[in-house]
C-alpha cells in the first residue's frame, strides 16, 4: 500500500535555531516529492519538488534531501523564523494516472521568540 | 496571477440543504481535484478530473458529487449535506495528474449543523 509517513508530528523551536522535518514512503511506481508549508486555515504552498535523480533541492531557507534507495526525505530549515511556524506536508506522486499524490499527515513547527 | 479560486471561503449550513463550493483556475491545467482535512487525518482526496467532461472518485467520495463542463471551473457539490461533512475543504489544480506542481485554493470551511 502506498504511504507517505511523517516525523515528528510536531515540533517546537526557538527563533534562530534549525531543525529537519523527516519523510519516509513506500510509494511504487515513484514519480517525485515535493514539500508543502501550509499555514493554518490556508491552502499548501510548494516548497520543493524531486524527481527520483535528484538528491538535493533549496529555497531560500528551506533545503530538501531525497534518498531514493532507502526511500527517505528531509527538509532542513535553516535560521528559523517567527513565520516559518506552520504544518509540513510531505507528498509523494506516483506515476499512475487518477490519484497520484499520496500525503503524509504533516509536521507541525512552532517557532517561538 | 497564477491562482486557485474557491468560495465561498466559510459556510455553515444545516443537514440536508443542498450546496456547491466553487473552484476556479486560470492556469489552463487539465487535472484538478477536492481534497478535505480533518484533524489528524491529513489531505484526503474526494474527487478528481483529468480534464472536461472526465471526473472519478478519489479515496473518500461519498456524499459528494462533482462537474466538470469547463476546463477552469470544478465545483463541489453537496446534495445532502451531513455534521460528518463538517471540515476544510482545499481544491488543487495541475497541469497533469502528478508529474508537475499542484496549486491549491485557500480553502472552504464548511460547517454542518
Amino acid at each position: 500500500k502506498n504511504q507517505v509517513e511523517q516525523s515528528p508530528q510536531s515540533l517546537i523551536i526557538l527563533e534562530g535555531k534549525n531543525c529537519t522535518l523527516q519523510c519516509n514512503y513506500t510509494v511504487s511506481p515513484f514519480s517525485n516529492l515535493r514539500w508543502y508549508k501550509q499555514d493554518t486555515g490556508r491552502g499548501p504552498v510548494s516548497l520543493t519538488i524531486m524527481t527520483f535523480s535528484e538528491n538535493t533541492k533549496s529555497n531560500g531557507r528551506y533545503t530538501a534531501t531525497l534518498d531514493a534507495d532507502t526511500k527517505q526525505s528531509s527538509l532542513h530549515i535553516t535560521a528559523s523564523q517567527l513565520s516559518d511556524s506552520a504544518s509540513y506536508i510531505c507528498v509523494v506522486s506516483a506515476h499512475q494516472a487518477g490519484t497520484a499524490l499520496i500525503f503524509g499527515k504533516g509536521t507541525t513547527l512552532s517557532v517561538s521568540s | 496571477e497564477a491562482q486557485v479560486t474557491q468560495n465561498p471561503r466559510y459556510l455553515i449550513t444545516v443537514t440536508g440543504k443542498k450546496l456547491t463550493v466553487t473552484c476556479s483556475q486560470n492556469m489552463n491545467h487539465e487535472y484538478m481535484s477536492w481534497y478535505r482535512q480533518d484533524p489528524g487525518l491529513g489531505l484526503r482526496q474526494i474527487y478528481y478530473s483529468m480534464n472536461v467532461e472526465v471526473t472519478d472518485k478519489g479515496d473518500v467520495p461519498e456524499g459528494y458529487k462533482v462537474s466538470r463542463k469547463e476546463k477552469r471551473n470544478f465545483p463541489l457539490i453537496l446534495e445532502s449535506p451531513s455534521p460528518n461533512q463538517t471540515s476544510l475543504y482545499f481544491c488543487a489544480s495541475s497541469y497533469s495528474s502528478g508529474g508537475t506542481e499542484a496549486f491549491f485554493g485557500q480553502g472552504t470551511r464548511l460547517t454542518v449543523v
